[in-house]
């Protein structure tokens, strides 16, 4: 399997700019994950799809933000109107959630993340 | 609510010294999971080790070992006769069982290994 990839790997953009990120999950896992990750901390969670369904969105997802997996595959987030805050690393990472009856150690694999900068 | 703790920010050993990170969490849920991730400077997050709630037996992988202790809730990383290219920022996280599948992590600790 190829592992997770993201583009861009680096972003630059002037405050209140849109910005879109991408993300391409390894083949086959049904799980995507994004985090974001600020200077000297750890990753924080942003939201979480399962096939094309997201179900799950952390208060850190203001209404700027906004991610997408329209065809479980491939997946997107979106940032509008962006702020200096929103300066940090994005993180993409997936996992193979087994169906019921089925083996699945649900670990999650992360690509090599978009840094983006706001000015 | 859940947290990980990682209370060493940076370690600085010399080549070939054993060193050991410190990973304390905190959760009421029985059912988890416990993850190691290693941050080179490249920025990729790569995976370690998972190891569940129910499994306390401690692992060993090459110069890596692991002691998970659920009466203390510790979840520590041994590297022994360390080496340059182990130089990284090294986190902990937690996922509780069916709350989804995202990771609390920890701070990190940023390890270096000097020649």
């Amino acid at each position: 399997d190829t592992g997770v990839s993201q583009d861009p790997r680096h972003k630059i953009t002037k405050r209140g700019q849109n910005v879109t990120f991408r993300c391409d999950p390894i083949s086959e896992h049904n799980r995507l994950y994004w985090y974001r990750q600020t200077l000297g901390q750890g990753p924080e969670f942003l939201t979480y799809f399962q096939n094309e369904a997201q179900l799950e969105k952390s208060r850190l997802l203001s209404d700027r933000f906004s991610a997408e997996r329209p065809k479980g595959s491939f997946s997107t987030l979106e940032i509008q109107r962006t702020e200096q805050g929103d300066s940090a690393m994005y993180l993409c990472a997936s996992s193979s959630k087994g169906l019921a009856g089925t083996t699945s150690t649900d670990t999650q694999y992360f690509g090599p993340g978009t840094r983006l900068t706001v000015l | 609510a859940q947290k990980v703790t990682q209370a060493q920010t940076e370690i600085s050993v010399v080549e070939k010294e054993d060193v050991t990170l410190d990973c304390v969490y905190e959760t009421r849920d029985t059912t988890y999971y416990l993850f190691w991730y290693k941050q080179p400077p490249s920025g990729e997050l790569v995976f370690l080790i998972r190891r569940n709630s129910f499994d306390e037996q401690n692992e060993i992988s090459g110069r890596y070992s692991w002691n998970f202790q659920k009466s203390t809730s510790s979840f520590n990383f041994t590297i022994t006769a360390s080496q340059v290219v182990d130089s990284a920022v090294y986190f902990c996280a937690l996922r509780i069982y069916n709350q989804g599948g995202k990771l609390i992590f920890g701070q990190g600790t940023e390890l270096s290994v000097k020649p």
